[in-house]
């Protein structure tokens, strides 16, 4: 079983489109991460929830909303989709920061 | 904040050993991880050191020094499926793990 599972792995859409990406872990992990990866590899911190609550928000555009419905998934919004939100997305989990684990990262392109 | 540097590029021969030196500056220090990426897949989770000196697993080594904001990454008897980018990561008081920008090491035969 994958510990942590994000879709899709692939996203190509047009500028102004909302999506969203899912996450889930198994790991029974109580806090969960997105992180955006450039094309410079350089990989960013957007948000955080420890057991549904948002704890880390990142300079991110509120275009961005992530959704906590528990504490084993993380769902990322995005409104008004702009070329330069083409990125790797990562999932992540750790219990209270100790040892994450990410899931296999979507990449969005936006054309 | 966190302030996190490491160099570009690494190029090596296999068999050979190979240091990832990583210098960091941070408000607050709650441990330094280092995570292994290969193109296209996921970080994996190398090592992790939150006191001074050095911690080994097998080929891998870690080393920390808190005083001097320091730290590298030991690579020995290297091989080809080694080839990949390095990331050095900082996590804070805030407990929130902060990146530097990966080094990238090429392993030639």
């Amino acid at each position: 079983d994958t510990a942590v599972s994000q879709t899709p792995k692939y996203l190509v859409t047009q500028m102004g489109n909302d999506k969203s990406i899912k996450c889930e872990q198994n790991l029974g992990h109580d806090t969960m991460y997105w992180y955006k990866q450039d094309s410079k590899k350089f990989l960013k911190i957007m948000f955080s929830y420890n057991n549904k609550e948002l704890i880390i928000n990142e300079t991110v555009p509120n275009r961005f909303s992530p959704k906590s419905p528990d504490k084993a998934h993380l769902n990322l919004h995005i409104n008004s989709l702009e070329l330069g939100d083409s990125a790797v997305y990562f999932c992540a989990s750790s219990a209270s920061g100790v040892g994450y684990t990410f899931g296999s990262g979507t990449r969005l392109t936006v054309v | 904040g966190q302030n996190i540097d490491q160099p570009t590029e690494m190029t090596a021969t296999e068999g050979a050993i190979v240091q990832i030196n990583c210098t960091y500056q941070t408000s607050g220090f709650n441990g330094l991880f280092w995570y292994q990426q290969h193109a296209g897949e996921a970080p994996t989770f190398l090592s992790y050191n939150v006191l001074d000196g050095l911690e080994e697993k097998g080929r891998f080594s870690s080393f920390l020094s808190r005083s001097k904001g320091y730290s590298y990454l030991l690579l020995k008897e290297l091989q080809m499926k080694d080839s990949a980018s390095y990331l050095c990561a900082v996590r804070g008081s805030d407990y929130k793990l902060s990146f530097g920008a990966g080094t990238t090491v090429t392993v030639r035969a």
